[in-house]
């Protein structure tokens, strides 16, 4: 079946540090999106990635799409309390009409 | 974006019992699903609610324990029947916008529930 692997599954940071997450998916995807759950509520939709190589940028985030449409990244520079969560990675496969998730990082930010 | 609502937003129930869980988005929606998702964890689709006709089950779920209503494009129904201790989760309605290719996916705030 369809595969997105992500990593780490957890990272803690102390605010002011950069974070990354990576998402890799075992077949070619149609699309990317990420996800920010913050604890205690619901997945909400960051953004999403349709063509290779692309990158979008939302203020402090990041989001790269790789070339092959197989893996994406999510990059915060200089985090803040307020980013703390989990951030999902959900890729369409081609051909597809449902996402699949990553399992998710748990981004916990000191201040 | 969609205004999603769910109802109950939570509950605790008995084994052996059933929940219907609804959802209501406030304008109509190209698809809806239901998700699950254990605490810690990711979510996991349960089906695809198909206006009009039967759901479209993921693997390891079955209409027979998850039936699914949408009786029209802005409503959906999910049951959790014959409850059991590992039916324990919460329940995530999801509607999307556009063409399968570029759309934008919602959650509702989920339904939080207990079996015991």
């Amino acid at each position: 079946g369809q595969q997105v692997m992500q990593i780490p599954q957890y990272q803690h940071v102390q605010e002011g540090e950069d974070f990354t997450t990576y998402c890799n998916s075992s077949t070619t995807l149609s699309n990317i999106q990420w996800y920010k759950q913050r604890p205690g509520g619901h997945p909400v939709f960051l953004i999403q990635l349709v063509k290779s190589g692309e990158v979008k940028k939302q203020k402090r985030l990041t989001f790269q799409f790789g070339e092959a449409k197989k893996n994406s990244s999510l990059h915060i520079t200089a985090t803040q309390t307020t980013d703390v969560g989990t951030y999902f990675c959900a890729g369409l496969p081609s051909g597809y009409s449902t996402l699949t998730f990553g399992k998710g990082t748990m981004l916990l930010v000191s201040p | 974006s969609a205004v999603i609502s769910q109802k109950p937003s939570r509950d605790i129930c008995q084994r052996g019992t059933s929940l219907t869980i609804q959802c209501q988005v406030d304008s109509q929606v190209t698809m809806m699903f239901w998700y699950r998702q254990q605490p810690g964890q990711s979510l996991t689709l349960i089906a695809t609610a198909n206006q009009g006709s039967e759901a479209t089950y993921e693997s390891g779920f079955v209409i027979d324990k998850f039936p699914i209503s949408r009786p029209n494009l802005t409503f959906s129904t999910l049951t959790v029947s014959n409850m059991s201790p590992e039916d324990s989760s919460i329940y995530l309605c999801s509607v999307t916008y556009g063409q399968v290719s570029s759309y934008e996916q919602y959650f509702g705030p989920g339904t939080r529930l207990t079996v015991t």
